[in-house]
């Protein structure tokens, strides 16, 4: 029974393009986030989530808008796709926001924009 | 700019002898740190943490060490074993809910 899950696990699709990739957490988690893993293997938080509200929103540009239609759920809706934004995107979830709160990630989804 | 920094991009052990990984921060602020695994297909697992006001922090096969003057930290693990072959991450926090990650060391234990 998966903790946090990912949907879809690959996604290919053509610059200029809107896609979606969906994350769901069964851990009664509060905190959700949106990582993205970069070229160079480095994790960098994108987004945060606590209780629906947005806690943490990096220098991230604005074609990027997490949604989180309630605490279960953090979705990530991507705009006018760029080559540059060709990455795993990883999901995870916390009990809260504490430092000691473990997270727990998803398997990852592979973006690639040809 | 890099605040948390793993040189060392990959590390190949005999199983059953002991694997050291390092890494360095940059950050003061960091106070709290933490070890992630990875294998291949699959998101980051949590293996141990260390807060700022310890030094060592022990759990089974791994121990994490952590000096503050130095700005460092490593992760021993004794003994090693194939599988414990993964990608490992370093991550620092500093309070403001934002984990830091280094770029991660490849480990292969070696049969």
């Amino acid at each position: 029974d998966t903790a946090v899950s990912q949907t879809p696990k690959y996604l290919v699709t053509q610059m200029g393009n809107d896609k979606s990739i969906k994350c769901e957490q069964n851990l009664g988690h509060d905190t959700m986030y949106w990582y993205k893993q970069d070229s160079k293997k480095f994790l960098k938080i994108m987004f945060s989530y606590n209780n629906k509200e947005l806690i943490i929103n990096e220098t991230v540009p604005n074609r990027f808008s997490p949604k989180s239609p309630d605490k279960a759920h953090l979705n990530l809706h991507i705009n006018s796709l760029e080559l540059g934004d060709s990455a795993v995107y990883f999901c995870a979830s916390s009990h809260g926001l504490a430092l000691a709160d473990t997270q727990y990630f998803g398997p990852g989804t592979r973006l690639t924009v040809l | 700019d890099q605040q948390v920094k793993q040189n060392s991009p990959s590390l190949s052990v005999q199983e059953g002898r002991i694997s050291i990984l390092n890494c360095d921060y940059t950050n003061s602020m960091f106070d709290y740190f933490l070890w992630y695994k990875k294998y291949p297909a699959e998101g980051p697992t949590f293996l141990i943490s260390i807060s700022s006001i310890k030094d060592k922090n022990e759990d089974g096969r791994f121990t994490v060490f952590l000096n503050k003057s130095a700005k460092h930290l490593s992760l021993h693990i004794v003994p090693s074993q194939p599988g414990d072959s993964a990608v490992y991450f370093c991550a620092a926090s500093g309070g403001d809910y934002k984990l830091s990650f280094g770029a991660g060391t490849t480990v292969t234990v070696r049969a």
